[in-house]
């Protein structure tokens, strides 16, 4: 079965500072993966997703993400984190045959001022 | 912002009794999806729905069913509510599964007491 971990329940950086989220995964095949970040009491929007192809994604809000298939990861980046990051954020991984998404247990980011 | 909407937004009820959450959408999206969110997991998919009258188990299904009548509109209903069911409910829907980002309501708050 597949699963998605992510490490760190929560991270606190400074504003200004780089952030990576780490996420790894397993899956019996190349899986499709996806970052969404939920802000405080909302929904969860989409803030990028690999398919195939290139294997760094551009996403929105200023984000990246690198899969790779080696490490069996999909870690997220950013280069400089804004006081609106603050968030939640989940690492998902999509069956490439069926419908079922797999939600990593997701990462609090606090941003110090 | 994708055409979905949930009702109610908020619901207190007690032990034994019948709930029923809907969604809503306006995209005409084959597939919709409903997940519930409690701290430390995630998001874990309930019940699912590729199609009118075509609804399938998620990863925890028990003690919920659900219905779909037309395609606008996924009901999941509580049969005899539980408190191990208050939770963060949310329906989710997508064009093609697997391939297409899952797009997500806003949520409901169910407390069971």
């Amino acid at each position: 079965a597949q699963s998605v971990t992510q490490p760190d329940i929560h991270i606190t950086v400074s504003e200004g500072a780089s952030l990576e989220l780490r996420c790894n995964y397993s899956y019996g095949a190349t899986p499709y993966l996806f970052w969404y970040v939920q802000s405080p009491g909302q929904g969860l929007q989409l803030l990028l997703k690999y398919f195939s192809g290139d294997t760094l994604v551009q996403g929105i809000k200023g984000f990246e993400a690198e899969f790779k298939r080696s490490q069996s990861s999909f870690n997220l980046r950013k280069p400089s984190v804004h006081w609106s990051d603050a968030a939640e954020y989940f690492c998902v991984l999509v069956e490439t045959s069926g419908s079922r998404l797999t939600f990593g247990e997701g990462t609090q980011l606090t941003v110090n001022p | 912002d994708a055409g979905i909407t949930q009702s109610p937004r908020h619901k207190v009820t007690e032990t034994g009794t019948p709930v029923t959450l809907r969604c809503h959408q306006t995209e005409n999206h084959r597939y919709m999806y409903w997940y519930r969110q409690d701290p430390g997991h995630g998001l874990r998919l309930i019940h699912y729905s590729y199609g009118v009258k075509d609804t399938d188990k998620g990863e925890v299904s028990d003690g919920y069913s659900v219905s779909r009548s037309k395609t606008e509109d996924f009901l999941l209903t509580l049969e005899s509510a539980t408190s191990s069911q208050t939770s963060v409910y949310f329906c989710a829907i997508a064009g093609l599964a697997g391939q297409e980002t899952q797009y997500f309501g806003p949520g409901t708050r169910l407390l069971v007491l």
